[in-house]
C-alpha cells in the first residue's frame, strides 16, 4: 500500500505568480482534501474532492482552485500569489464516510514561499 | 461556530511525569474528535479517535460532552513522546463527504530526561 505523496517538497514563487501543487492519494482512497498550515498554526481546510468534484470548501478565495483526476490524484492551484500564501500545504486522502473508516492520511506537505 | 481550542502552545514535563494536553471544542451536533501527532521531520499522523475508545502508545482521550473537552492523557511520559499534538474535529458532510477536519493550533510536548 502506497502512502500519500506530494510534489514538489519546496517551492519559491514571486508575488502575483501562479502555482500548482500535486498530490497522489493513498491506494484505494477516492477522497482528497487540501489544507493550508501557516507557521505556528494548525492546518486549515481549503477544499475537498470526491469522485473528481469539489465536495466542500473552506474560507478561501476563488483564486484557490483544484482538480481531481480519474486516478484520484489531485492538484491545488493558486493564482495571483500573495505574501500571506506562504505556508505548508498538506494533502490528505481518505475513504468516503459510507465505507466506515474515514481516517485521513496526510502527505509530507509542500512548503511554499512567496517573495 | 465550529472551533477547536488548545490553550497551551508548549507543555514541558520530565520523563515519567503525567501528561495532559487540553482540547476544547465548539460544535453543534455530535462531534467526531481526533488527536493527530507530528514527530520531528515526519508527516502528520492519526494518534487516536474518540469513537475507538482505544489506548495508543499509552495515550487515552475521553470525550466529555458536558465540558466540550477531549483532553489527551498519558500517566508516564517518555522522551519519544516529544512532538507536536493537534486536536481535530470532523465536521460532518453530505453523502460521500468525509467532512472537513477542523484543527486546533497545536501543543508542543517536550519531555525532558
Amino acid at each position: 500500500e502506497t502512502g500519500v505523496t506530494q510534489s514538489p517538497t519546496h517551492l519559491i514563487k514571486t508575488r502575483g505568480q501562479q502555482v500548482t501543487l500535486r498530490c497522489s492519494s493513498q491506494s484505494g482512497h477516492n477522497t482528497v482534501s487540501w489544507y493550508q498550515q501557516a507557521l505556528g498554526q494548525g492546518p486549515q481546510f481549503i477544499f475537498q474532492y470526491y469522485r473528481e468534484e469539489e465536495n466542500g470548501r473552506g474560507n478561501f478565495p476563488p483564486r484557490f482552485s483544484g482538480l481531481q483526476f480519474p486516478n484520484y490524484s489531485s492538484e491545488l492551484n493558486v493564482n495571483a500569489l500573495e505574501l500571506d500564501d506562504s505556508a505548508l500545504y498538506l494533502c490528505a486522502s481518505s475513504l468516503p464516510s459510507s465505507r466506515g473508516n474515514t481516517e485521513a492520511f496526510f502527505g509530507q506537505g509542500t512548503r511554499l514561499t512567496v517573495v | 461556530a465550529q472551533r477547536v481550542t488548545q490553550p497551551e502552545k508548549l507543555l514541558s514535563v520530565f520523563k515519567g511525569a503525567p501528561v495532559e494536553l487540553k482540547c476544547n471544542y465548539s460544535y453543534s451536533g455530535s462531534p467526531e474528535l481526533f488527536w493527530y501527532v507530528q514527530y520531528s521531520r515526519q508527516r502528520l499522523q492519526l494518534l487516536l479517535r474518540h469513537i475507538s475508545r482505544e489506548s495508543i502508545k499509552g495515550f487515552t482521550a475521553d470525550l466529555n460532552k458536558g465540558e466540550t473537552s477531549f483532553h489527551l492523557k498519558k500517566p508516564f511520559a517518555q522522551e519519544e513522546d516529544s512532538a507536536m499534538y493537534y486536536c481535530a474535529l470532523r465536521a460532518k458532510g453530505g453523502s460521500g463527504n468525509t467532512g472537513k477536519l477542523i484543527f486546533g493550533q497545536g501543543t508542543t510536548l517536550q519531555v525532558k530526561p
